[in-house]
């Protein structure tokens, strides 16, 4: 079993539908959870970074952490044809996080 | 540039050769990381620079594979004896000290392709 899992989809929703991203993870030692956003070719850029189990809006992105649960989400409201994109979600257990532990990525689809 | 860049992008190359792959990070950042994308699975940790030194190179998955940041600026990630599985997307970051945590600045990434 990995660390982390993650459906890697393909998921797709039409403009404006509300997006739900999921990641489970099994190394209770992870305390800090980023979401990463990478477009076709190009590296992969921080959307939101939480260290404490509940909710983090942003925008039209909301993260979700579940320590207990092990267990994190990533919502997106009104969904645009620019949120086209693989969502990575991303995993450390230490303050300053450079060794990130990644899941596969979903790879969204948002039809206008 | 403002960002982190990468070159070659795209490299193509035989079995059993060597590459080099170059990372020039934002300035100013002072730790430099490579990771290694697999098609169609997340980014996979190499190393990590502070300055010249490798802070931590538990990732590199043989002695093939070695990095060094000379100048504590431009890093160049060194690959002999090429293997097919070495083909991946590998993608340099870079961080500044005092940055959001967890936040790092990927470059676009050099495509390596092993025939």
């Amino acid at each position: 079993q990995k660390e982390v899992e993650q459906d890697p989809g393909p998921l797709s929703v039409p403009e404006g539908a509300i997006v739900s991203l999921n990641c489970t993870y099994s190394n209770s030692a992870f305390q800090y959870f980023m979401w990463y956003r990478q477009y076709s070719r190009k590296g992969p850029e921080l959307l939101m970074y939480t260290y404490s189990s509940g909710n983090k809006e942003d925008g039209r992105f909301t993260a979700q952490v579940d320590k207990s649960s092990k267990y994190i989400s990533l919502f997106i409201r009104d969904s645009q044809p620019s949120d086209s994109a693989t969502y990575l979600c991303a995993m450390d257990s230490r303050a300053g996080s450079y060794q990130l532990t990644f899941g596969k990525g979903t790879k969204l689809s948002v039809i206008p | 540039g403002a960002g982190v860049s990468q070159t070659p992008s795209n490299k193509v190359t035989e079995k059993g050769k060597y590459v080099e792959l170059r990372c020039d990070p934002i300035s100013g950042h002072t730790a430099l990381y490579w990771y290694r994308q697999s098609l169609g699975q997340g980014p996979e940790f190499l190393i990590y620079f502070q300055g010249t030194g490798a802070a931590d190179d538990s990732g590199l998955p043989n002695d093939r594979f070695f990095a060094v940041r000379p100048e504590g600026s431009v890093s160049t990630l060194k690959i002999q004896r090429t293997e097919r599985g070495d083909s991946a997307v590998y993608l340099c970051a870079s961080s500044f000290q005092g940055g959001v945590p967890g936040e790092l600045f990927f470059g676009e990434g050099s495509r390596l392709t092993v025939l």
